[in-house]
C-alpha cells in the first residue's frame, strides 16, 4: 500500500510570510496527526484528527497555526504569519483507528526554514 | 501525564559492538511503548512495539527491547552494530484516553547512534 505522502519536502520563507503543508494519509486511515520536530528534539504533537473532526489541538499555537481535514482524507497545515522559531520539520502521520490499531505511519516530512 | 526520557543524546559504537540505547518512561496507566528510527531527511519508521504481551520484543533489523515495569524502562539493544544502523532513534509512550478515541504518542528527545568502522 502507498505510504503517507507530504508536500512540499522543503520550503524556505521569510518571517511574517505564510506557508501551507499538505498531507495525504494511507487510504482508509481514520486518524491523522501533525507533528512539529525541531532540530535535536523529538516530534511534538500539534493536532490530531479523527476522520474530519479535531480530537486534540491543545498544543497547536492557534494564533498563527491552523489545520483542516476536509472530507476526512487529505489535510493541510498552515502557518500565518511565520516566525523564526517555526523552523522545523513538520511530520504527518496516520493510523487506522480503533483500540487494536497502535502503529502510526509517518510521512517523510516537510522541512521549513524561516529566515 | 506521560513522559519519556532517553539517556544520552549521542551514542557511538564500533561496527560489530553491542548497541544499547536507554529509555525510561512515566505513565499513569499501563503503557504501550515504541522505538522508532529516523534516517536523515526521512520520516520515522517503527522498529518495534510493546503492547502488554511478551516483555521481550523483537523488531526489525535485529533490534530488540525489554519492558521492565519495576524499572520503568524499555531499553533498545542489538548484539552487533552495522554501519547501516547509524541513525536517530526515538522512544515513545502512548495511551488511549478514557473514552478510547484519543490515542497519541509522546516522544523522547532522541538518541543519535554513530557506528564507527
Amino acid at each position: 500500500e502507498a505510504g503517507v505522502a507530504q508536500s512540499p519536502r522543503y520550503k524556505i520563507i521569510e518571517k511574517r510570510q505564510s506557508v501551507a503543508f499538505w498531507c495525504n494519509p494511507i487510504s482508509g486511515h481514520a486518524t491523522l496527526y501533525w507533528y512539529q520536530q525541531i532540530l535535536g528534539q523529538g516530534p511534538k504533537l500539534l493536532i490530531q484528527f479523527q476522520n474530519n473532526g479535531v480530537v486534540d489541538d491543545s498544543q497547536l499555537p492557534k494564533d498563527r497555526f491552523s489545520a483542516e481535514r476536509l472530507k476526512g482524507v487529505d489535510s493541510t497545515l498552515k502557518i500565518q504569519p511565520a516566525k523564526l522559531e517555526d523552523s522545523a520539520v513538520y511530520l504527518c502521520a496516520s493510523r487506522r483507528g480503533g483500540r487494536s490499531s497502535y502503529e502510526q505511519y509517518f510521512g517523510p516530512g516537510t522541512r521549513l526554514t524561516v529566515t | 501525564a506521560q513522559s519519556v526520557t532517553q539517556l544520552g543524546s549521542h551514542v557511538s559504537v564500533s561496527e560489530g559492538a553491542l548497541v544499547l540505547l536507554r529509555c525510561n518512561y512515566s505513565s499513569s496507566v499501563p503503557p504501550y511503548l515504541f522505538w522508532y528510527v529516523q534516517y536523515p531527511n526521512q520520516g520515522l519508521q517503527l522498529l518495534l512495539k510493546y503492547t502488554s504481551a511478551a516483555t521481550l520484543v523483537k523488531g526489525i533489523n535485529g533490534f530488540e527491547a525489554e519492558f521492565k515495569k519495576s524499572e520503568t524502562s524499555f531499553h533498545l539493544t542489538k548484539p552487533s552494530a552495522h554501519m547501516s544502523d547509524a541513525a536517530e532513534y526515538f522512544c515513545a509512550v502512548s495511551e488511549f484516553d478514557s473514552g478510547g478515541s484519543n490515542y497519541k504518542l509522546t516522544f523522547g528527545k532522541g538518541t543519535l547512534l554513530t557506528v564507527n568502522p
